[in-house]
């Protein structure tokens, strides 16, 4: 089955500085890989998703980039701010549907 | 759009009691609904996957007596912890397919359930 993982488990950045996130996956079937972020007690919430056929997405501060052939994919947050404080989640689907997590990254953004 | 309502937001409950979870599409169809569990700081873990009007497809090492899934139709798909124990006590979180080709899920608010 899928594999994902996901580095780093915790990052720490400074109000205004870059944050990059990386996941590799195994199943060169995913197709659709998208980005959640879940803050203390609430559900995940989609930031940003790209599929198979585009290597890169953005929508303003936040954007994502996908590397098919090497089967890596990366979050990368711009002029961070501390409400991007929390736990970001990648994953990766292939067309049943069924979603493999990678195991979160906690950014904490310093004032 | 594409909002999935889940019910209870959190549950306590005796240890040998059952207690159902309930997901409903508000405003699309949901033809496949995906059940999670999630333990404290760690990952989303699929459990089982439930297709309307067909038995649920579970993952390797999830009990399907223990965590009972019904999707009698478009609209609510049911999990229901059987015999609920201590070690059950987890987030549990629904998603909805709301794509027509498979792309794009929304997720549920979550049940906290709590053993005692």
């Amino acid at each position: 089955g899928e594999n994902v993982e996901q580095h780093p488990s915790t990052l720490s950045v400074q109000e205004g500085d870059s944050a990059v996130i990386k996941c590799t996956y195994s199943d060169s079937a995913s197709n659709y890989f998208p980005w959640y972020k879940q803050e203390l007690g609430k559900r995940p919430q989609l930031i940003i998703d790209i599929r198979s056929n585009v290597g890169e997405k953005k929508d303003q501060r936040i954007a994502v980039t996908l590397n098919k052939t090497a089967k890596h994919f990366s979050l990368h947050i711009t002029e961070t701010q501390p409400e991007d404080s929390a736990v970001y989640f990648c994953a990766a689907s292939t067309d049943a549907g069924k979603s493999t997590f990678g195991d979160g990254t906690t950014l904490t953004v310093k004032p | 759009g594409a909002v999935v309502s889940q019910h209870p937001s959190w549950v306590i409950c005796k240890s040998g009691t059952s207690v159902k979870i309930e997901c409903r599409s508000l405003d699309f169809q949901a033809t496949t609904m995906f059940w999670y569990r999630q333990f404290p700081k760690q990952s989303l873990m699929l459990m089982a996957t439930s297709n309307e009007g067909s038995k649920a497809t579970y993952e390797q090492g999830v009990e399907k007596d223990k965590f009972l899934i019904n999707h009698a139709s478009l609209t609510l798909s049911t999990l229901t912890v059987t015999s609920a124990h201590p070690e059950d006590s987890s987030f549990y979180i629904c998603s909805a397919r709301t794509g027509f080709l498979g792309y794009g899920y929304t997720f549920g608010s979550g049940t906290r359930l709590t053993v005692v």
